[in-house]
Parts: C-alpha cells; structure tokens; sequence
C-alpha cells in the first residue's frame, strides 16, 4: 500500500484564511518529504520540501512542519488566495539507488471567496 | 527554461486498442520518470529512466505497458492492449538526477471505453 497519506480529501477555506493540510506517513526511515500542488489539467509542481533532520521549513507564504514521532507532516498556506485552489500531496522519497518517489492521495483545497 | 512537454494531451480509444505517449524532457536532465494518476489518486510510478537505461520498472505492468527511451531524451510510453482500468492522466517527470527535484509535464489524458 501507499506509504504516505492525507487526513482529509477536502479542505474548503476562507480567502485570507490561513489553511492547513496534513498528511501521515508510515515509514520512519524516510528521509525526505515534498508537497506538491497540482491544478486542474496540469502536472504537479512542487512547493516546498523538509528533510528528516529538520523540524520546520518555511517559503513564501508556506510552512511545512515534520512531527518524526507521530510520523505527521503538514503544509500551512499562510492568507489563502484564489489561486491556492488545487490538489495539494505529500511525497515521501525513499533512498536507495532509485530514490523513489511515492505520493499520498491528495486534498483538494477549494478558496471561497 | 523550457518545461516538460508531453504529447498528445488526450486521447480516447477503445478497449484492446494500442496507444502511445511521448515525452520531451528539460534539456540536460538525465533522469526521466513516467507516472500514471487515476482520478482522485496520487501519481503513480511506473518507469524510471536513467539516461537511456531502466533503473525502476517495478511497477510496470509488462504484459502491456512498454517505455523506452534510446537515446537518452525522449521517450515513448506504449499501452497494448489497452483495458478499461487504463484510463488515467500519464505524467512524464524529469530531473537532472535521481535525488533532485522532479519537473512534472501536464499529462496525457487517456480515456479507454
């Protein structure tokens, strides 16, 4: 099975609202989580990442937070606009040779104007 | 920079049918990825590339799915024959090497009935 998942399928937010998707993860020895934002007819792209030795990360307007203990990662979107609205996943790279690539099943955030 | 490119956007066939999907990856990258997206699911491995050699194709159906890439850029995805459970969004990434970051193009649509 996959070894990442989201909480919640669907996030519907409040334009200028702060939004907050999590994500759960079931391999400890993972080393390197993504989030991803893909919007309607377009390939995913990427926003942010965090390594296992860190706790917080922060971009433009993104923070993404790893909890190792409860194996939790969550990406903050600080005063959501119309153009957050889209599928957003979590993405774990394994290690190895591959460095491989698996993605969570996504949450749909929706801004309400 | 130019993108991934992918071609054709969509395509609709019918069962039993054959298909293929071409990729362009950005200039320079060594590292070329094919995913499939069913509706409501996160991206999905299926091949990894690296330059004109196969590091990953565990999850390949090979029985029908086939991927080259001979001469290190481009690549082909073929399905055949196609089956209704084919119907997804094909995404081709590519990055300059296996740990770095993943560009993704905007898919192919495939619709088998």
């Amino acid at each position: 099975g996959e070894s990442v998942g989201l909480h919640l399928p669907t996030l519907s937010v409040q334009e200028g609202d702060n939004s907050i998707i999590n994500c759960a993860y079931s391999n400890s020895a993972s080393d390197y989580f993504i989030w991803y934002k893909q919007e309607s007819g377009k390939g995913p792209q990427f926003i942010i990442d965090i390594r296992s030795n860190m706790d917080k990360r922060q971009g433009q307007r993104v923070t993404v937070l790893l909890n190792k203990t409860v194996k939790h990662l969550s990406l903050q979107i600080a005063a959501t606009q119309p153009g957050d609205s889209a599928v957003y996943f979590c993405a774990e790279l394994s290690g190895g040779n591959d460095y491989k690539l698996s993605f969570g099943a996504g949450t749909t955030v929706t801004v309400r104007a | 920079e130019a993108g991934v490119a992918q071609s054709p956007r969509y395509k609709i066939i019918e069962k039993r049918q054959s298909v293929a999907f071409w990729c362009n990856p950005i200039s320079g990258h060594a590292t070329l990825y094919w995913y499939q997206q069913i509706l409501g699911q996160g991206p999905k491995l299926l091949i990894q590339f690296q330059n004109n050699g196969v590091v990953d194709d565990s999850q390949l159906p090979k029985d029908r799915f086939s991927a080259e890439r001979l001469k290190g850029v481009d690549s082909t995805l073929k399905i055949q024959p196609a089956k209704l459970e084919d119907s997804a969004v094909y995404l081709c990434a590519s990055s300059p090497a296996p740990a770095y970051e993943q560009y993704f193009g905007p898919g192919t649509r495939l619709t088998v009935t």
